[in-house]
């Protein structure tokens, strides 16, 4: 059975840093792109960085490329995002989705508050 | 990020049939199919449909979807009270190399 779980999520003020971790099983991790996403409060999905399996590839959306960085640790079977310059804008439930959006976590929260 | 296009909501009675809509173009969900999700608040995002038609197992027949050219569409057949959730489209825009999402169908079942 796929299991995905997040964690790492706190209250972190502006300009802060956080690093959120997903721990997976179930599945051939190495084999799987990861991904993350989040929800903001009263906003829908939204899809933040994503890292290929085979050559470590790594994609990002928009609103947080270059403050954004995801890595992966496959000995771990874990997918992190390192989150730097934090702002109000990036508080939201954090998700960890498998290779195609398949399977999500339940998420981890993140809030960006003084 | 260029998202695609959904409606923000939908209303249809118990037992009925809800067609959900997501528009986008030749490098998303033209190219690449679209991917459906169910969100229920509290719980995590649901794969109901990915690349269009194919169904993974343990989601029921009711749900099925489609596309023709960059509109891809969701259909729920036989509404059911459990159905009443957030609905996402989704898609790997080739142009972007990234997931663009839908802002969401909020569905409810009357």
């Amino acid at each position: 059975e796929v299991h995905l779980l997040e964690s790492g999520g706190d209250l972190v003020q502006p300009g802060g840093s956080l690093r959120l971790s997903c721990a997976a099983s179930g599945f051939t991790f190495s084999n799987s792109a990861m991904n993350w996403g989040r929800q903001a409060p009263g906003k829908g999905l939204e899809w933040v960085s994503g890292i290929r399996a085979d050559d470590g590839s790594t994609y990002y959306a928009d609103s947080v490329r270059g403050r954004f960085t995801i890595s992966r640790d496959n000995s771990k079977n874990t997918v992190y995002l390192q989150m730097n310059s934090l702002t109000a804008e990036d508080t939201a439930v954090y998700y960890c989705a498998k290779e195609g959006l398949v399977f999500w976590g339940h998420g981890t929260l993140v809030t960006v508050s003084s | 990020q260029a998202g695609l296009t959904q409606p923000p909501s939908v209303s249809r009675g118990l037992r009925q049939t809800a067609t959900l809509t997501c528009t986008g173009n030749r490098y998303n969900v033209d190219d690449q199919g679209a991917t459906w999700l169910q969100h229920h608040q509290g719980h995590p995002p649901k794969l109901l449909s990915y690349r269009n038609n194919s169904r993974p197992s343990g989601i029921a027949e009711r749900f099925s979807a489609s596309r023709s050219g960059s509109t891809a569409s969701l259909t729920i057949t036989g509404l059911q009270p459990e159905d009443e959730a957030d609905y996402y489209c989704a898609a790997w825009d080739s142009s972007l190399s990234g997931w663009v999402f839908g802002g969401g169908t909020k569905l409810t079942v009357l």
